[in-house]
Parts: C-alpha cells; structure tokens; sequence
C-alpha cells in the first residue's frame, strides 16, 4: 500500500464539460503518473511528473493536461471532455522497495462522458 | 518501441487446475518485467516481478521466469483457487514507464 487515494471515484458528466481527476499520495514519492484502462488495451499511459512542476506526456496525451503544484498531488484534467475519454483511470507512484523501483497504483476513477 | 503481448482470454478453470499465461515482449533495451493483478473493482496490486534474464519472481504460489532468449515472462500457479480469479496484466518498464499487455481475464470455478 503506498498511501494513494483518487478522486472522485465515480463521475458521470456531459460533452464538452472539463473535468479533472486528483491523485493524492502521502509518501513523499517524486515520480507520479496518470493512466487510462479500456478493454483490449490493458493500461496506457497518459502523462507523468517527475517533480513539482515537471511534468512530460505519455503515449496517449492528447485531449489531457495535468498540473503537480504540490508533491502529493498530480491533476488530470479533461479541457473538454468527449465520449472516447469515457474511461477508467488509474493513478501511480513509482517508489523503492527492497532497493528496487515498483510502480502502486490507486484504486481508479471511473469516468462516464455522455 | 516496447510493446507487451499476452495470451487472448478470458480462461476458464476448475479449481486446482493448472494455470499458465503466456507473455512475451519487444524491448529496445533490457526491461524490468511485471505481472500484476486486479481484483473486481479495484486497482492494479503489484503481483511479481523479475529485473534481470533468468530471474524467477514469485509470490502467493505465483511464479514467472525472466526468459530473455524467447523474450518472455509467463505466468504460472500450479493450483488455481477460486479466489484467483482477476484480471492479470503483464508489463515492462525499461525507463521508469510501464507498457503493459492488454489483459487476461480468469475465472476459476469450484
């Protein structure tokens, strides 16, 4: 368990709309990351931060941004969210274990845009 | 660039049944390599893991072997239990970012 919580977990909204998903940690852990589930493509990554600030995209960026502002909390936001953006999303920290790096993962947001 | 292939699901077992699933990868350098495991309606758990060729991970009688000559990493359990049943995902990370399989869904049966 390292310490994730996300929020909300449930949210259901419209076309159009912005919306942002928070991921907070309470470890202190640098490197943070954002990801989408959907069926047939396990997880894909979004966007990462390596630092207050520091931020870099993933293999599926567009339509997001992200803001880490604090170390315990990175931002997902949807500017203007659409249908293909209905998701799960996980968020991550990347933290060492028995000298090794491991990611951990919250529990998800299950988003709906109608 | 990376990319992870797992075997087609879902896979269907009686308990006490042997369990292999198949993953192997492509990887431009020499990547860490992960099973995890998610339960209905919850996140990703960290399953096992292998950080070099020929390392075993295991954990919960879940084993899986770094194999870098077929370029693979399967998953096996000698006894499935019905509280096994999940979604497993294989993974790899070579620069801190984690590419992973598209899933395998398994139900275990008594």
């Amino acid at each position: 368990d390292a310490g994730i919580t996300q929020s909300p977990r449930h949210k259901v909204t419209e076309t159009g709309t912005p919306v942002t998903l928070r991921c907070h940690q309470t470890e202190n852990h640098r490197y943070m990351y954002w990801y989408r589930q959907d069926p047939g493509h396990g997880l894909r990554l979004i966007h990462y931060s390596y630092g207050v600030k520091d931020t870099d995209k993933g293999e599926v960026s567009d339509g997001y941004s992200v803001s880490r502002s604090k170390t315990e909390d990175f931002l997902l936001t949807l500017e203007s969210a659409t249908s293909s953006q209905t998701s799960v999303y996980f968020c991550a920290i990347s933290a060492k274990r028995n000298l090794q790096e491991t990611q951990y993962f919250g529990p998800g947001t299950r988003l709906l845009v109608l | 660039g990376n990319s992870v292939t797992q075997m087609e699901g879902p896979v269907t077992l009686s308990e006490e049944a042997f369990l292999t699933i198949n993953c192997t990868y492509t990887a431009t350098g020499y990547p860490s390599l992960f099973w995890y495991v998610q339960y209905p309606g919850e996140g990703l758990q960290l399953l096992l893991k292998a950080t070099k060729a020929d390392d075993k991970g295991s954990n919960k009688g879940f084993e899986a072997t770094y194999r870098k000559e077929t370029t693979s990493f399967h998953l096996e359990k000698g006894s499935v239990q019905v509280s096994d049943s999940a979604v497993y995902f294989c993974a790899l990370s070579d620069d801190g970012k984690l590419t992973f399989g598209q899933g395998t869904i398994l139900t275990v049966h008594p």
